[in-house]
């Protein structure tokens, strides 16, 4: 079946605009997670979402960043006021529930200039 | 502030070799190690995974060994081919928390 999808698979930004990047979880999956990876380093948590509800934030790293889940499907990260240092791969995983596998999708290669 | 601590940073090793990743870490809370794969422009697949009941765990050519006492754990790639030519990453999380705390990756290179 499909796997994680996300979209834009690039986007590039004029630093103060503001980006909405999309996930399109594996069907049924109940748990999705939102990573940064910043160049040449691992995934670091971001935000959690079971089902529509986000039961952790405690990784965004700061109130330009939030995120949506209004139907418990699909769900985007919003960037308001993008800096130079929001530039990274923004990964998207889903899980079927919350302590099983994540599977992660493509990622958004995000370049702010 | 980095929970997981991995190397080397890259490793190169002939075909038919052996690849040898570390990680280690500080919080005992942990129970749940898992190791990702990450080719150029995709995201990170599982590749095989550890809970600390166990010293050891095998899957074709890839070996975790977990050594609690020390808080290590390590990744061997056995028969290392051309294919297995990505990046690595180990994990760690406690399993009720859900959270993935990533170590900063290896590259790894295999020549032909």
């Amino acid at each position: 079946g499909a796997g994680v999808s996300q979209s834009p698979r690039y986007k590039v930004a004029k630093r103060g605009q503001d980006v909405a990047l999309r996930c399109d979880p594996i069907s049924g999956h109940v748990s999705l997670f939102w990573y940064q990876q910043a160049l040449g380093q691992g995934p670091e948590f971001l935000t959690y979402f079971q089902n529509e509800a986000q039961l952790d934030k405690s990784g965004l790293p700061s109130d330009r960043f939030f995120a949506e889940r209004p139907e418990g499907s699909v769900s985007t990260l919003k960037i308001q006021r993008t800096q130079q240092e929001d530039s990274a791969v923004y990964l998207c995983a889903s899980s079927l529930n919350r302590e099983d596998t994540q599977y992660f999708g493509p990622g958004t290669r995000l370049t702010v200039l | 502030q980095q929970q997981v601590k991995q190397s080397p940073q890259s490793l190169i090793v002939q075909k038919g070799g052996i690849s040898i990743i570390n990680c280690a870490y500080e919080n005992t809370a942990f129970d749940y190690f898992p190791w990702y794969q990450q080719f150029p422009g995709k995201g990170p697949a599982l590749l095989i995974a550890i809970r600390p009941d166990v010293s050891e765990k095998k899957e074709g050519r890839f070996t975790i060994s977990f050594n609690k006492s020390a808080k290590q754990f390590s990744l061997h790639i056995m028969d290392s081919q051309p294919g297995d030519s990505a990046t690595y990453f180990c994990a760690a999380s406690i399993v009720s928390m859900i959270e993935l705390s990533f170590g900063a990756g290896t590259t790894v290179t295999v020549r032909a």
